[in-house]
């Protein structure tokens, strides 16, 4: 299976504390994306980076990927409590058709 | 700003029975995906569909699921005799371009309840 596994599981922070997941995958990938999904709702696109690409930033979101380790990880920095939400990894798998696979997510809790 | 939209939001259904999912995925977007998530659990791929037909589907997606685009905007999931496992939050996505890296726009999601 190609799907990306989130780590931790659930991660409880204070506000204004930095938040670091991690995503773990198996086979070569295109790209991975990050995704965030508040209770009961749908999932909401955060940051996509590509397989060429080291780091990438989007306002307090900063995304790393390292192929050589199949890893990918997403800092939140200077957290606040409307950060509480699960963060799923999504990768698709070279040469395949486009099939975002997405992994068990992380639990953030940032207590304000 | 476009949105997917589904409905219903929830709907309870006796095992056995037929259900309906619908979708209006963005307008202008040409690939459709569903997506479910049992209850706490990871975010399952069922099947994508483009130019009206399917183009790739999961175990999961078997003789009981069928998905169709009755017409040039809704985008439907039917599961023909549902079961208790049947019972998850249905996604359904769309994006606008095939085989380049792109986000999926996802709706709020169907929540199915099977009794």
């Amino acid at each position: 299976s190609q799907q990306g596994e989130e780590d931790p599981q659930a991660l409880s922070i204070q506000e204004g504390e930095n938040a670091t997941m991690n995503c773990s995958y198996k086979t070569s990938i295109n790209n991975l994306q990050w995704y965030r999904q508040n209770s009961g709702r749908g999932l909401v696109h955060l940051i996509l980076i590509r397989s060429n690409e080291r780091e990438k930033h989007s306002g307090r979101l900063r995304v790393t990927l390292d192929t050589s380790k199949k890893s990918s990880s997403l800092l939140i920095t200077a957290s606040r409590a409307a950060d509480t939400a699960s963060y799923f990894c999504a990768t698709d798998q070279s040469g395949g058709s486009y099939i975002p696979t997405f992994g068990r997510g992380t639990s953030l809790i940032v207590h304000p | 700003e476009p949105e997917v939209t589904q409905t219903p939001s929830h709907q309870v259904t006796q095992m056995g029975q037929e259900v309906i999912l619908r979708c209006v995925p963005i307008s202008n977007h040409l690939y459709f995906y569903w997506y479910r998530q049992i209850l706490g659990q990871k975010v399952e791929f069922l099947v994508s569909f483009y130019n009206n037909e399917i183009s790739e589907k999961s175990e999961i997606f078997d003789d009981q699921f069928s998905v169709e685009r009755p017409d040039g905007s809704n985008f439907t999931l039917k599961i023909r005799s549902t079961k208790l496992e049947d019972s998850a939050m249905y996604f359904c996505a769309s994006i606008g371009l095939r085989g380049t890296a792109g986000e999926l726009f996802f709706g709020e999601g169907s929540r199915l309840t099977v009794l």
